[in-house]
């Protein structure tokens, strides 16, 4: 069964860069969420889209930004990288924007900030 | 906005025995409580999940209980395996924000010994 992909799988990058992630839910899927895990760290939610509008908001940097297009997959794009921000990203999917059933994860992508 | 509090941080158990993990959460509008296990590295994979109007679920060695009342939850593993042994999270969802927006215990490292 198709899962939810997400590009690039690792990333290095400088302090003070830009890095974009991406992701493609799983077909069919319309909602979109984004996941920020650190080290040790439980997951934190940074923000959603349901139907390419945005839906929810979490602890999203300003540095950080995203959207969902016209295909469901959505990017995340981050700048002025500093060190905190390596992290695992989660980008999750699921059907409908409301409690219809389970989310599912990517594998994630892992950003290294030097 | 919601908390989730998570004990134990460890639990280590002999092969077989059984293990639980225990869950608090601050808000009364939170109705789904999701269960997921994460491997080193990898993705958050849902185990067991529950909704607000059932208050216990099981499916095969895991199951889950819910004290709306008390506003905690459990997850409970018999005859654990070695297979087990990850990093249990449990998670709560509010009906005041988007579904996919869980707010994550801080896990519990689950290690079981042959």
């Amino acid at each position: 069964a198709a899962g939810v992909i997400q590009s690039p799988r690792h990333l290095i990058k400088e302090k003070r860069e830009t890095a974009t992630l991406k992701c493609y839910p799983i077909p069919r899927h319309d909602t979109v969420y984004w996941y920020q895990q650190g080290p040790g760290q439980d997951p934190q939610f940074l923000i959603s889209f349901y139907e390419k509008m945005q839906s929810d908001k979490g602890s999203i940097p300003d540095r950080f930004s995203a959207q969902q297009f016209s295909d469901y997959h959505s990017e995340l794009n981050m700048s002025s990288l500093e060190l905190g921000d390596s992290a695992l990203y989660f980008c999750a999917s699921s059907l409908g924007g409301g409690n219809t059933g389970e989310l599912f994860f990517g594998e994630g992508s892992r950003l290294t900030v030097l | 906005g919601e908390n989730v509090e998570q004990h134990p941080s460890t639990l280590s158990v002999q092969e077989g025995d059984s293990a639980v993990i225990k869950c608090t959460y601050s808000d009364s509008a939170s109705n789904y409580f999701p269960w997921y296990k994460q491997e080193l590295g990898k993705r958050p994979q849902l185990i067991i999940d529950i909704r607000s109007n059932v208050g216990e679920k099981k499916d095969q060695r895991i199951a889950v209980t819910l004290n709306k009342t008390a506003k905690h939850f459990s997850l409970h593993i018999t005859e654990t395996q070695p297979e087990d042994s990850a990093v249990y999270f449990c998670a709560a969802s509010s009906t005041t924000d988007s579904w996919g927006k869980l707010q994550f215990g801080a896990g519990t490292q689950v290690v079981v010994t042959p």
